[in-house]
């Protein structure tokens, strides 16, 4: 079976410039969080979204967004791009959103390296 | 959130067992226990997790003191693949899904 996959794997982009990135979850699941993993840095919590709804947000600037689609694949995107947006940004898929009130796998696809020169 | 300390780095020999500590002294009563590994080049992936008592599954134990300050992670015959760096998270019941990563320990193991 397919794991999580996410698109592009790499990319470069210039400071004030958008980027749009992409992930499809594993097939049957319904859950998508997006994180953010700066080089020597544990990933960060950016979203996570289930039923194309928002279910939780982290402590990102307006500048990032996401939305999820009937499909339960979903799109992160980045405005005015700043240099500290360098990162890996990872998707991870699960089977529900349960609120926290019990366990919940999370699958992690191998991210999107975005550059911001 | 409740904090966790990790090393930063630890070394094993192959097939020799491995330890890999975490303290968590400020731990709540409905943390649940986690531990994710990152793979070069890979994303996260789910090794074990726990709430009070010990785990054992096909990949590794959970060991979590009585106190629940602490908690280990044993790998019984660390291979070449082991090597990566070792999250434990701790998850409150009140965060919903999202996992909050530390810097976790580079685990390296030698042949």
């Amino acid at each position: 079976d397919a794991g999580v996959t996410q698109s592009p794997t790499h990319l470069i982009k210039t400071r004030g410039q958008q980027v749009t990135l992409r992930c499809s979850p594993i097939s049957g699941h319904k859950s998508v969080s997006w994180y953010q993993q700066v080089l020597g840095q544990g990933p960060q919590f950016i979203f996570q979204y289930y039923e194309k709804e928002e279910r939780g947000r982290g402590n990102f600037p307006d500048r990032f967004s996401a939305r999820q689609f009937p499909n339960y694949s979903s799109e992160l995107n980045v405005n005015a791009l700043l240099l500290g947006d360098s990162a890996l940004y990872l998707c991870a898929s699960s089977l529900f959103y349960t609120g926290g009130t019990t366990y919940n796998e999370q699958f992690f696809g191998p991210g999107t390296r975005l550059t911001v020169l | 959130d409740a904090k966790t300390t990790q090393p930063n780095s630890m070394e094993s020999n192959e097939e020799e067992p491995v330890h890999l500590p975490c303290n968590h002294s400020t731990i709540s009563g409905t943390d649940y226990i986690h531990w994710y590994r990152q793979l070069p080049s890979q994303g996260p992936e789910y090794v074990i997790h726990g709430l009070t008592s010990n785990v054992n599954n096909r990949m590794a134990s959970l060991a979590i003191a009585e106190d629940r300050k602490s908690s280990t992670l044993i790998l019984h015959r660390a291979t070449l693949r082991d090597a990566a760096v070792y999250y434990c998270i701790l998850r409150p019941k009140s965060s919903g899904d999202k996992l909050t990563f530390g810097t976790g320990t580079r685990l390296a193991v030698r042949p």
